[in-house]
Formats: structure tokens, C-alpha cells, sequence
């Protein structure tokens, strides 16, 4: 599975929108692109994946650069209840790959 | 619809000791990954359960071996516990045919080892 660089921390204010960069430059073409979040001593919560095309679901936008080697997940109004490291995790669709989880990002969103 | 669950929420054992962890797949899923989360980092892939049969395994020592059960539950089972294996263990299922292999994860069993 490539590899993904994403900042240590970040910080955002209340009601704006979070912009969490991830670079995985390495990317292939039989890869997914998945997001989750943990907050605080908790599992990690699934938040979006793709392949090429951007996504949006009820959590979050997930764009996606069309050479594929950066996306960004955004949070389009961020709430304190929203801080939490994001984990960017770039994964080969085989059938039960596992999932390889880096340092991410921690992102503190401030009233 | 019941996500994944997990028992015990919290667990405290000596060095030596044997401990098993359990998990209940989402409904539905029918494989079972587990990982190991040390304070401060990432979680770490320990093996995935397929049709009670461990498909993947990633780098932990023999002392951990799990179980699938035909209802799809996962036991993770650690012997010999040493005081670095105090962790948070996380259980994820999955479904292959369903979201491309989306693995959710539970709440998670924190392990200390004293």
C-alpha cells in the first residue's frame, strides 16, 4: 500500500470549514483513498473513501487531485464535536486487505 | 441496525497472565479484523478472521492467536502478557461484496498490564 504524508495538527474554528490535506504521491491505480477519525479514545470512525471521482457524503467532502497523488477531506462546518486525528489511508481493493494507519492529523477545532 | 461491539470495555492483568477479547461483527459482515493501538499511536494490524479461519496475519508473535465462531464473533486471545502489550485492542468487520470492504470498527477493549 503507498504511503500518505499528512500535517501533524491543525486548527480550525467553530462553524468553518476544515481542510485536511493528505499527499500519497506513490498512489496506484488499484487504489482507494479512505478517511477515518478517531477522537479521543475511541475506535476509529469510517468517514469517506475514493477512487478517482470526488465524493460527498453526510460527514464530509472528499476531493481528490486528478493525477491522484493528494486529496483533501473537508468538513464543510466544523464543530468542537469534530476534534479528533484523521487518519488518511491509501489501500489496495483486494478482498480483506488490511488497513495501515499512519501518525494523521490532529485536528482541534476552537470556539 | 447494531455496529460492531466489543467486551470488556476496560481489562487489567498481570505479567504472565492470559487474557481472550471479544467481538461481535456488525450485522451482516462476516470477517473480523483485529488491531493493537498504543498510546500515542496508530493502530497496528494483528490478523483478520474469514470464515473461521485466520486469512492475514501482520507482525505479533505467536502469543496472539484468535478465533472466529460460525455467527462471524472473534475472539483475540493473548498469552505470556507482557507490559507492552498494554493497549487498546480494536475490533473491525467487514463485508467484501458491500462499500468496497469498508472496515468499521468498534469501541475498542483497553488493556493494561501491570
Amino acid at each position: 500500500d503507498a504511503k500518505t504524508t499528512q500535517p501533524t495538527s491543525m486548527d480550525c474554528a467553530e462553524g468553518r470549514a476544515a481542510n485536511l490535506p493528505c499527499n500519497h504521491s506513490t498512489i496506484s491505480g488499484n487504489e482507494y483513498v479512505y478517511w477515518y477519525r478517531q477522537i479521543h479514545s475511541q475506535g476509529p470512525q469510517y468517514i469517506i473513501h475514493g477512487l478517482k471521482n470526488n465524493e460527498t457524503n453526510e460527514m464530509a467532502s472528499l476531493i481528490i487531485t486528478e493525477d491522484r497523488k493528494s486529496s483533501t477531506l473537508i468538513l464543510p462546518h466544523a464543530t468542537l464535536r469534530d476534534t479528533a486525528v484523521y487518519y488518511c489511508i491509501v489501500r489496495v481493493m483486494e478482498y480483506g486487505n488490511k488497513l495501515v494507519f499512519g501518525a494523521g492529523t490532529i485536528l482541534r477545532v476552537k470556539s | 441496525d447494531a455496529g460492531v461491539t466489543q467486551s470488556p470495555t476496560h481489562l487489567i492483568k498481570t505479567r504472565g497472565q492470559q487474557v481472550t477479547l471479544r467481538c461481535s461483527p456488525k450485522s451482516g459482515h462476516d470477517t473480523v479484523s483485529w488491531y493493537q493501538q498504543a498510546l500515542g499511536q496508530g493502530p497496528q494490524f494483528i490478523f483478520q478472521y474469514y470464515e473461521e479461519e485466520e486469512r492475514q496475519r501482520g507482525n505479533f508473535p505467536d502469543r496472539f492467536s484468535g478465533h472466529q465462531f460460525p455467527n462471524y464473533s472473534s475472539e483475540l486471545n493473548v498469552n505470556a502478557l507482557l507490559l507492552g502489550d498494554s493497549a487498546l485492542y480494536l475490533c473491525a468487520s467487514s463485508f467484501p461484496l458491500q462499500e468496497q470492504d469498508t472496515q468499521y470498527f468498534g469501541p475498542g477493549t483497553r488493556l493494561t498490564v501491570l
